[in-house]
């Protein structure tokens, strides 16, 4: 089975400064990561993954997560935030066949002015 | 094109009702999910669809829940004799891959 755990339950940040979300997953399997967003009032929309390859993805909109397979972890940075990164941000793991993710409890990231 | 649609996206309804929740996938994905999101248990898988087979069916927290799969299409998760604790957002998602899943705006129960 396989379980995920961000670390802060919000962070709050001001605008232009640099943050990182912390996430660590076990599993005893190969897996897959993700990182989604949920904005105030919207749907989950699929950030970044990683499935293989390069260790650090990469977003459209300048965040970025490295997995670390022997910290078991795969934070994701961004090292100048917007207010309208105000969001809460959530980790989640799938085995590598697919199938249903497992959710971590999610950060709420909060940018001020 | 036009995303994975959820519908209603509100509803309201006494305890011990009955509730369908209807889900609405991107068109050609194989593969279709259905997760609750609530306050105490933040994101929970319930069940997985491929085709219109269940798989997976290993999250549905009791007998009261069911979902079917049409047509390899349209999907219903039905809520019987309904209870407080079942009051959250569902959501549904679907997808093309084993690698990435789209998620709908989610509907909001809540049982009074």
């Amino acid at each position: 089975a396989q379980s995920v755990t961000q670390l802060d339950s919000q962070v709050p940040v001001f605008e232009e400064a640099p943050v990182e979300l912390r996430c660590n997953y076990s599993s005893s399997v190969s897996v897959y990561l993700f990182w989604y967003v949920q904005y105030p009032n919207q749907g989950l929309q699929l950030l970044l993954k990683y499935l293989s390859g390069s260790t650090l993805v990469e977003s459209i909109n300048g965040f970025e997560a490295e997995f670390n397979k022997s910290q078991t972890s795969f934070h994701l940075r961004k090292p100048s935030v917007h207010i309208s990164d105000t969001a809460e941000y959530f980790c989640a793991v799938s085995t590598n066949q697919g199938g249903k993710l497992i959710f971590g409890q999610g950060t709420e990231l909060s940018v001020k002015p | 094109g036009a995303g994975v649609s959820q519908s209603p996206s509100n509803k309201v309804t006494e305890k011990g009702k009955d509730v369908e929740l209807r889900c609405d996938p991107i068109s050609g994905h194989t593969a279709l999910y259905w997760y609750r999101q609530s306050l105490g248990q933040g994101l929970e898988f319930l069940i997985y669809f491929q085709g219109n087979s269940a798989p997976d069916k290993s999250g549905l927290p009791s007998d009261r829940f069911s979902a079917e799969r049409t047509g390899g299409s349209v999907s219903t998760l039905t809520i019987q004799r309904t209870q407080q604790e079942d009051s959250a957002v569902y959501l549904c998602a679907s997808s093309e891959t084993r690698y990435e899943q789209y998620f709908g705006p989610g509907t909001r129960l809540t049982v009074t």
